[in-house]
């Protein structure tokens, strides 16, 4: 059984860029989430997707946005990034069935440095 | 009042203490509850679930009061592999079937030899 990939695992990007983030699911989920993670603090929800459609939103703006793909990969677009976007950011899948919720796994994360 | 308060640690503790980690949530409507670890530079992975009944696994016991809306994880006879940051995590109720994750600012423990 494979886990949750992530790719990058590190990037460096400059103010202003764009930057997309990729996940592998790991086999058998359909739900992805992904969050960011400041430095000193837990990990903050971005979103979630349960089969390619975006069920679930935190308190991020739009330049943030996603996709979930049919084998349940998924990206994080973030759009004129700023230097708080620096942060690791996490994906995170889990198997959602008849409204009973099984727990996340956490891939590696992507450390993201804007300068 | 933020979603999900910890202790603010550090805990630095010896080996074979016991330690006792608190965390208080405001949403009464949470659903679910967790404790995650995260080490340094890591995702964070789960510890275990946590159930109004309270829970053991091995030397870790949960506790869940929800009345209190307080949850607890004890973690006895230490060892140096436990050193890590301990996230409480709840899942609100949402009718949409979203499950977010909500994580506390996580409490960090060195135990020491």
């Amino acid at each position: 059984e494979t886990g949750v990939t992530q790719s990058p695992t590190h990037l460096i990007k400059t103010r202003g860029q764009q930057v997309t983030l990729r996940c592998s699911s790991q086999s058998g989920h359909n739900t992805v989430s992904w969050y960011q993670q400041a430095l000193g603090q837990g990990p903050q929800f971005i979103f979630q997707y349960y089969r390619e459609e975006e069920n679930g939103r935190g308190n991020f703006p739009p330049r943030f946005s996603g996709l979930q793909f049919p084998n349940y990969s998924s990206e994080l677009n973030v759009n004129a990034l700023e230097l708080d976007d620096s942060a690791l950011y996490l994906c995170a899948s889990s198997l959602a069935n008849r409204g009973r919720f099984y727990g996340y796994t956490f891939g590696s994360g992507t450390r993201l440095t804007v300068v | 009042r933020k979603e999900v308060e910890q202790d603010p640690g550090p805990f630095n503790v010896p080996e074979g203490a016991t330690v006792a980690f608190n965390c208080t949530y405001s949403n009464s409507a949470s659903q679910s509850f967790f404790w995650y670890r995260q080490d340094c530079r890591k995702e964070p992975k789960l510890l275990m679930s946590v159930y109004s009944s309270g829970n053991e696994d091995g030397r870790f016991t949960a506790q869940l009061n929800r009345a209190s809306q307080y949850i607890s994880l004890l973690i006895r006879d230490s060892k140096l592999s436990d050193s890590a940051t301990y996230l409480c995590v709840l899942v609100p109720y949402s009718g949409a079937g979203s499950y977010q994750l909500t994580f506390g600012k996580g409490t960090k423990l060195s135990v020491i030899p």
